[in-house]
C-alpha cells in the first residue's frame, strides 16, 4: 500500500506570499493531520481533519488554514508568508478518528521563506 | 513546563550495547504513547505504540511504560550503527482527540 504523500516537496517563498501544500493520505486513511517542524520549536500540531471536517486545531495563527475532500485528500494554506514560517511540514494519515490510532507521516514539504 | 520531555543528548553508545532513552509527560491522564525515529532530513517513522503499563517488545526494541511515575522509555538492544538518528516521544493528552504532542527528541548516535 502505498503512503502518505505530500507535494510539492520543496518551495521557496518571498515574504507576504501564500503558499498551499498537498497531502495525499494512505489508501482508507480517513484522518488528515498537519504538523510543523523547525529547529527551535521542534514538531508542532496545526490542525486535524476528519471527512473533510477540522476536528482539532493547534495554536498556531489564523494565516494557517486547511481543508480536507471527500476522496480525504488535504491542503493547508498559509497566507502572508513570515521568515519563520520556514519549516518541514509534515502531513500524517491515520484509519480513522480514535486517539490511539497510529499516525503515518509522509515525507514532508520543506518550505523556505525569503 | 513543556508537556512531553525528553534528554535532548546527545546520546552516544558503542555498537552492540543497550540504548535507553527516557521521555517524561505532565498530562496524568495520556493514555496513547508513541516512538518515532527520524533520521535526518526525513519524516518521523513509527517505531514502537503503546498503551499499558509495562513492557512491549518488538524485535531489539522494547517500550515501557509507567503510568504512575508519567514516565515512557525506549530501550534499543544490540544498537547498530543504523540506529543512529533522533528518536521523538509523542503523546496523545486526554481532551485533545488526535493531536499528537511530541518532546523536543533525543539524538542517538551508534559508535562502529
Amino acid at each position: 500500500k502505498a503512503g502518505v504523500t505530500q507535494t510539492p516537496r520543496y518551495l521557496i517563498k518571498t515574504r507576504g506570499q501564500q503558499v498551499t501544500l498537498s497531502c495525499s493520505p494512505i489508501s482508507g486513511h480517513r484522518s488528515v493531520s498537519w504538523y510543523q517542524q523547525t529547529p527551535g520549536q521542534g514538531l508542532q500540531f496545526l490542525f486535524e481533519y476528519f471527512s473533510e471536517t477540522q476536528r482539532n486545531k493547534g495554536n498556531f495563527p489564523g494565516r494557517f488554514s486547511g481543508r480536507q475532500f471527500s476522496n480525504s485528500r488535504s491542503e493547508m494554506n498559509v497566507s502572508t508568508l513570515e521568515l519563520g514560517d520556514s519549516a518541514l511540514y509534515l502531513c500524517a494519515s491515520s484509519f480513522s478518528q480514535g486517539a490511539g490510532e497510529t499516525q503515518y507521516f509522509g515525507p514532508g514539504t520543506r518550505l523556505l521563506v525569503l | 513546563q513543556k508537556e512531553v520531555e525528553q534528554n535532548s543528548g546527545p546520546l552516544s553508545v558503542p555498537e552492540g550495547a543497550i540504548a535507553s532513552l527516557n521521555c517524561t509527560y505532565s498530562d496524568r491522564g495520556s493514555q496513547s504513547f508513541f516512538w518515532y525515529r527520524q533520521y535526518s532530513g526525513k519524516s518521523p517513522e513509527l517505531i514502537m505504540s503503546i498503551y499499558s503499563n509495562g513492557d512491549k517488545e518488538d524485535g531489539r526494541f522494547t517500550a515501557q511504560l509507567n503510568k504512575a511515575s508519567q514516565y515512557v522509555s525506549l530501550l534499543i538492544r544490540d544498537s547498530q550503527p543504523s540506529d543512529s538518528a533522533t528518536y521523538l516521544c509523542a503523546v496523545v493528552p486526554s481532551g485533545s482527540a488526535r493531536q499528537l504532542t511530541f518532546g523536543s527528541g533525543t539524538q542517538l548516535t551508534v559508535l562502529p
